[in-house]
C-alpha cells in the first residue's frame, strides 16, 4: 500500500521568515497530493493541492513542489506568521488504492516570534 | 466550519464497552470518509463510504464497523473497546470523485478507561 511521510516531525522558525515542510511518498501511481493543516483540537483543514501532471502549484503564501522522479513534495509557506503554528499532513491517493487518501504522520510548525 | 458535523464531541467509556459516532457530510457531499488519529500513528484511513455503499476499506479492524443512510449521514460503530482504541476519530466528506479534498470535522475524542 501506500506510505507517505515527513521528512521532519518538528520544525521551529522565526516569524517573517519562509518555511518548508518536506514529504515523501513510495506509491508511484500516486496521481494526487494535498496539504493539510491541523490546530489543535480541530479537524485537518485543506491548504493547497496538486495533480502529478504538475510540478508546482501556488496558493496564498504557500507552494506546493511534486518532484516525482524521486517521490517527494515540499509545502512552502512565505513569510511565516504566528497563525501558521500548526502540525501539517501531506496526504496522497492514487487510482490503484481507491479514493482513500493516505496521511504521512505530520510535521509541527513552530513560529517563534 | 467545514460544513461537516460530528457528535459527540468528546466520549468517556470503559473498556468493553460499545459506542457510536455520527457525522453528518457537507451539504451535497455524497461520500463520507473515516480516519482514526492517535498520537504515534497520524491519520489512518479506516473506512469510506458512497451513497450509501461501502467504496474502500483501510484498517479498520473487525471489531469496528460504519454505515451510511439514506440522508447520508454516517456512523461509526466500536464494540468490545480497548484500551488502545483511545484516539480522535475524525469524519470527512467529499462529493466522492477522484482527486477531490476532503473535509474534515472537528472529530470525536474517544477515551478508554
Amino acid at each position: 500500500g501506500e506510505s507517505v511521510g515527513l521528512h521532519l516531525p518538528t520544525l521551529s522558525v522565526q516569524e517573517g521568515d519562509n518555511s518548508i515542510i518536506n514529504c515523501a511518498y513510495s506509491n508511484s501511481a500516486s496521481d494526487y497530493f494535498i496539504w493539510y493543516k491541523q490546530e489543535s483540537g480541530k479537524g485537518p483543514q485543506f491548504i493547497i493541492d496538486i495533480r502529478s501532471n504538475m510540478d508546482k502549484r501556488q496558493g496564498q503564501r504557500v507552494t506546493v513542489l511534486l518532484n516525482k522522479t524521486v517521490k517527494h513534495l515540499s509545502l512552502q509557506i512565505a513569510a511565516t506568521q504566528p497563525g501558521d503554528s500548526a502540525v501539517y499532513f501531506c496526504a496522497a491517493q492514487s487510482r490503484n488504492s481507491g479514493y482513500a487518501l493516505n496521511f504521512g504522520k505530520g510535521t509541527s510548525l513552530l513560529v517563534t516570534p | 466550519d467545514s460544513g461537516v458535523t460530528q457528535t459527540p464531541k468528546h466520549l468517556i467509556t470503559a473498556t468493553g464497552q460499545r459506542v457510536t459516532l455520527r457525522c453528518s457530510p457537507r451539504s451535497g457531499d455524497l461520500s463520507v470518509y473515516w480516519y482514526q488519529q492517535s498520537l504515534d500513528q497520524g491519520l489512518q484511513f479506516l473506512i469510506q463510504y458512497y451513497n450509501g455503499e461501502e467504496r474502500a476499506k483501510g484498517n479498520i479492524l473487525e471489531r469496528f464497523s460504519a454505515q451510511q443512510f439514506p440522508d447520508l449521514h454516517s456512523e461509526l460503530n466500536l464494540s468490545s473497546l480497548e484500551l488502545g482504541d483511545s484516539a480522535l476519530y475524525f469524519c470527512a466528506s467529499s462529493s466522492g470523485g477522484l482527486n477531490e479534498k476532503l473535509f474534515f470535522g472537528s472529530g470525536t475524542q474517544l477515551s478508554v478507561l
